[in-house]
């Protein structure tokens, strides 16, 4: 059960786009479209942002948006505001067991 | 209004048991699967267990396999975290979270946590 792999932390300032990546294996992300992403406020619940990759739930801005190519899955972040900074995680299904987090990235509005 | 409300945490010794519970409204509640997510003091979230809807299929993370064992009750609408043997590692805020409909891997809605403190 390895987990995934995320950049520590991503910074940008107001209305510039980031992304975050998380890079697995063929037997995590680049095996299934079961990617997803929460956003989570310290002290918080996670919070669902996009799933099977690149779906947004209802209520979830357009400005979040999901990837994948190969191993390596994507989470962009158009027109970053202030209430963007927070940790972002992504998760996968894998071929042993339904989940795997990744370690997190710090998004820093600058 | 989904609503998964958690209890049971508290402070127990190295070795010791807990169980932690988690009574769940506002959807049907047996036909989703149901997972128990965690977080360290200031770091990320690990998956800890999953049981699918009618209980019968259970997941666990190699760190907790052995000494954790998840179960539901749907005539209660409440999951269920027995935790044996347990390590300062396993010191943490505990999440219940739904997983969202079939055919989908991800987990839409989640409890606000207990906390679960391994120390002596």
């Amino acid at each position: 059960q390895s987990a995934l792999t995320q950049p520590a932390s991503v910074s940008g300032s107001p209305g510039q786009s980031i992304t975050i990546s998380c890079t697995g294996t063929s037997s995590d992300v680049g095996g299934y479209n079961f990617v997803s992403w929460y956003r989570q406020y310290p002290g918080k619940a996670p919070t669902l942002m996009i799933y099977d990759v690149s779906n947004r739930p209802s209520g979830i801005s357009n400005r979040f948006s999901g990837s994948k190519s190969g191993n390596t899955a994507s989470l962009t972040i158009s027109g970053l505001q202030a209430e963007d900074e927070a940790d972002y995680y992504c998760t996968s299904y894998t071929s042993s067991v339904p989940y795997v987090f990744g370690p997190g990235t710090k998004v820093t509005v600058l | 209004e989904v609503q998964l409300l958690e209890s049971g945490g508290g402070l127990v010794q190295p070795g010791g048991s807990l169980r932690l519970s988690c009574a769940a409204s506002g959807f049907s509640f047996s036909t989703f699967a149901m997972s128990w997510v965690r977080q360290a003091p200031g770091k990320g979230l690990e998956w800890v267990s999953a049981v699918s809807g009618g209980g019968s299929t259970t997941y666990y993370a190699d760190s907790v396999k052995g000494r954790f064992t998840i179960s539901r009750d749907n005539s209660k609408n409440t999951v269920s975290l027995q935790m044996d043997s347990l390590r300062a590692e396993d010191t943490a805020v505990y999440y219940c979270a739904k997983k969202s409909g079939s055919g989908h891997y991800n987990l839409d809605y989640w409890g606000q946590g207990a906390l679960v403190t391994v120390s002596s």
